[in-house]
């Protein structure tokens, strides 16, 4: 049971190159978040999937768009990125009344 | 400005008692949490409490929770080493939302 994974670990791009940020797990939950953390800042809400098939954005969506493949999988892709996406990108799933979200190791996106 | 505030930084004697505080503003937060995040890692919860209670202890973690003044806060006890990392106090999002509204987190230093 290896909870929330997420694919790369470290990526350096160049402003305007596109990428997929990948996100599995496999507790059968059926609500995705993906957050990003600043420094010295707390994680904010870019986008969340509260069910297979239904997305909505969150505090910060501009500049990304996410895709719910199916009940286990939630990306997050940057059409273009621009420096100030350089962040931590972490995901999320919950499940249960109390909502109690499990968080995947990061991954860590320098934009040049 | 924040939803949910935090002081930035806390020092104790490995041994003493630790008390991290976190001001929210959702009366209607059904649950609170804390996340526990060591460096270049992910977020782990350490615990909840539902808006209905007004303490939850859990081995070393105390949780007290004052609703009239929307005060949360963490209590370790016989702080260890292995305590330092950043503490992160959250609520549920407004409008139903079951994604998280975090604070800036609290970085617990233990002193040998």
């Amino acid at each position: 049971n290896a909870g929330v994974t997420q694919t790369p670990k470290f990526q350096v791009l160049k402003t305007g190159q596109s990428m997929t940020l990948q996100c599995a797990q496999d507790m059968n939950h059926n609500s995705m978040y993906w957050y990003r953390q600043d420094p010295g800042m707390g994680l904010r809400l870019i986008y969340y999937s509260a069910s297979e098939g239904t997305t909505d954005k969150g505090e910060v969506p501009n500049g990304y768009n996410v895709s719910r493949l199916n009940k286990r999988e939630f990306s997050l892709r940057l059409e273009s990125a621009a420096p100030s996406q350089t962040s931590v990108y972490f995901c999320a799933s919950s499940a249960g009344k109390e909502e109690t979200q499990y968080f995947g190791p990061g991954t860590r996106l320098l934009v040049l | 400005g924040e939803d949910v505030e935090q002081s930035l930084f806390l020092s104790v004697r490995e041994g003493d008692s630790s008390v991290i505080n976190c001001t929210y503003t959702d009366s209607s937060s059904t649950y609170l949490y804390w996340y526990k995040q060591e460096p270049g890692a992910g977020l782990q919860l350490l615990t909840y409490i539902f808006s209905n209670m007004d303490m939850k202890q859990d081995q070393r973690l105390t949780v007290l929770l004052n609703k009239k003044d929307k005060h949360l806060s963490l209590r370790i006890a016989d702080t260890q080493t292995g305590d330092s990392a950043i503490y992160f106090c959250a609520e549920s999002m407004k409008g139903g939302r079951r994604a998280l509204t975090f604070g800036s987190g609290t970085r617990l230093q233990v002193q040998p």
